[in-house]
């Protein structure tokens, strides 16, 4: 079936650092592909999504590609905030429901 | 437009009582997915619903758990007789459509804590 593999956490970066979270995917067909983020205590929230292949998402200044040919959608900031303290889920849509993959949970420090 | 509403937000149930969790989607949304969330763990989906109709319980435990979506009012997943290993956040989605690529709203979860 389809599936979601994203890479271990905890990431632990300094401010201003450079985020990268790897997400690849295995699915039958042309999946949709999404990044979603939880805050403490709370419920997941859309942070950006691509509905085919090349497609770049964005937002809040995360990015992620779709890839085909490697069947990824890897996330990166180009300098994180103490706010984007939180845990990423890649996600895809096929088929079925929301497929997640594990999280991975990224503390930013001052 | 509000969103994803769940209640309660925290549950404490002992072994053996049932536990009942609420869902409103938002408004215009008539697609109702419910997860579950352990502890460090991703969600794993449960049932997906639409309005009256199960579409995939796949991820449903076969006993004990029960969901619905009905006409009028909130979709309700029900656990009878909890565990302990039922301990866990429960997140229920809404979108507007099934189709692939619709953004699914999540509520903020309820926390079931089984003593």
């Amino acid at each position: 079936g389809d599936s979601v593999t994203q890479m271990e956490g905890p990431v632990t970066l300094s401010e201003e650092a450079f985020l990268t979270i790897n997400c690849t995917y295995t699915a039958t067909g042309y999946p949709s592909l999404f990044w979603y983020v939880q805050y403490p205590g709370e419920g997941l929230q859309l942070l950006l999504k691509a509905t085919k292949a090349d497609d770049k998402g964005s937002n809040k200044g995360f990015e992620a590609t779709y890839r085909k040919e490697t069947t990824s959608f890897h996330l990166e900031k180009g300098s994180v905030q103490v706010s984007d303290s939180a845990v990423y889920f890649c996600a895809l849509s096929g088929n079925t429901p929301l497929v997640f993959g594990k999280g991975t949970r990224l503390s930013v420090i001052a | 437009n509000a969103g994803v509403m769940q209640n309660p937000r925290h549950l404490v149930r002992r072994r053996g009582q049932e536990a009942r969790l609420r869902c409103s989607p938002m408004k215009g949304h008539s697609h109702v997915y419910w997860y579950r969330q352990l502890p460090e763990e991703g969600l794993k989906f449960m049932v997906y619903l639409q309005k009256e109709n199960i579409i995939d319980e796949s991820g449903m435990p076969k006993e004990r758990f029960s969901a619905e979506f009905p006409k009028e009012g909130p979709s309700i997943l029900r656990i009878q007789q909890v565990v302990r290993g039922d301990s866990a956040a429960y997140f229920c989605a809404s979108s507007e459509t099934g189709a692939s690529g619709t953004e699914a709203f999540f509520g903020q979860g309820t926390r079931l804590t089984v003593v």
